[in-house]
C-alpha cells in the first residue's frame, strides 16, 4: 500500500498563470476526491470522482478550475489564470466504494500553491 | 450534511487520557460519526467511526450518548504525536449519491504539554 500521492507537494507561480496538479490514488480504490484547504480552517471539497466519471462539483470550483481522471486512475486538477486566492492547500483523496466498508477517505500529504 | 459543534482547542498533558467533545444535535437516524484528524503539515487521516455502540480500535475509543446527539473522542494515553487537529463529521453512507464524502468544519486543535 503505496498511499496517495500528490505532486507536486509545493508550487509558487505568478498571478496569471496556470498550474497543474497530479493525484495518484491507491491502486484499488475507484473513488477520488479533490479537497481545498486554507490555513486554520478545514478542507473544503471541490469535486469528487468515481472512476473516470466527474460526478459531483462544488460552487468553489470556479470556471477556471478544471479536474479530470481520464482513465479512472490518476487525476489532475488544473487552474487557469491564478488569483492569490487561490493560494491554499489542494488535497486530494480516495476511497473504495459501498456498504460494506468503513467508507474511510485516505488522503494524500497534499500540494501547497503559493500565488505571488 | 449534518453540523457538529467542537471547541476550539483542548490542551492536555502526554501519558494522560484526552476526552474530545463533539456536539451534533440535528443528527439523522443514517448518519455515521466519523473522526478524522491532522497533524501538523499532512493530510487528515482517519481515525474512527461509528453509527449507535461505543467502539474501539488501535487509536482510540468513540463514545457514543444514548440520544446520539453529542459523542466523545477518547485517547487513552495521549502522547505528543497525538497533537493534531481532530474533526468530527457526520457522514450519511445511505445518501445514495452525491460526493459520499466529508464535510470538515474547524475542528479542535489538541495541544499536547510534555
Amino acid at each position: 500500500d503505496t498511499g496517495v500521492s500528490q505532486n507536486p507537494r509545493h508550487k509558487i507561480t505568478k498571478r496569471g498563470q496556470n498550474v497543474t496538479f497530479r493525484c495518484d490514488p491507491i491502486s484499488e480504490h475507484n473513488r477520488l476526491y479533490w479537497y481545498r484547504q486554507t490555513l486554520g480552517q478545514g478542507p473544503e471539497f471541490l469535486t469528487y470522482f468515481q472512476n473516470e466519471a466527474q460526478l459531483e462539483k462544488s460552487r468553489l470550483l470556479s470556471d477556471r478550475f478544471s479536474a479530470e481522471r481520464p482513465k479512472g486512475s490518476f487525476s489532475t486538477l488544473e487552474i487557469q489564470r491564478t488569483e492569490q486566492g487561490d493560494s491554499a492547500m489542494y488535497l486530494c483523496a480516495s476511497s473504495r466504494p459501498g456498504r460494506g466498508h468503513t467508507g474511510e477517505l485516505f488522503f494524500g500529504e497534499g500540494s501547497r500553491l503559493t500565488v505571488l | 450534511d449534518a453540523k457538529t459543534t467542537q471547541p476550539n482547542s483542548m490542551e492536555s498533558n502526554e501519558e494522560e487520557p484526552v476526552h474530545l467533545p463533539c456536539n451534533h444535535s440535528t443528527i439523522s437516524g443514517t448518519d455515521y460519526i466519523h473522526w478524522y484528524r491532522q497533524l501538523p503539515s499532512q493530510g487528515p487521516e482517519y481515525v474512527i467511526h461509528g453509527l449507535t455502540s461505543n467502539v474501539n480500535n488501535r487509536m482510540a475509543s468513540l463514545a457514543i450518548a444514548e440520544d446520539r446527539k453529542s459523542s466523545t473522542l477518547i485517547l487513552h494515553r495521549a502522547t505528543l504525536r497525538d497533537a493534531a487537529v481532530y474533526y468530527c463529521i457526520l457522514r450519511d453512507l445511505n445518501s445514495g449519491g452525491g460526493a459520499d464524502g466529508l464535510t470538515f468544519g474547524k475542528g479542535t486543535h489538541l495541544i499536547i504539554q510534555p
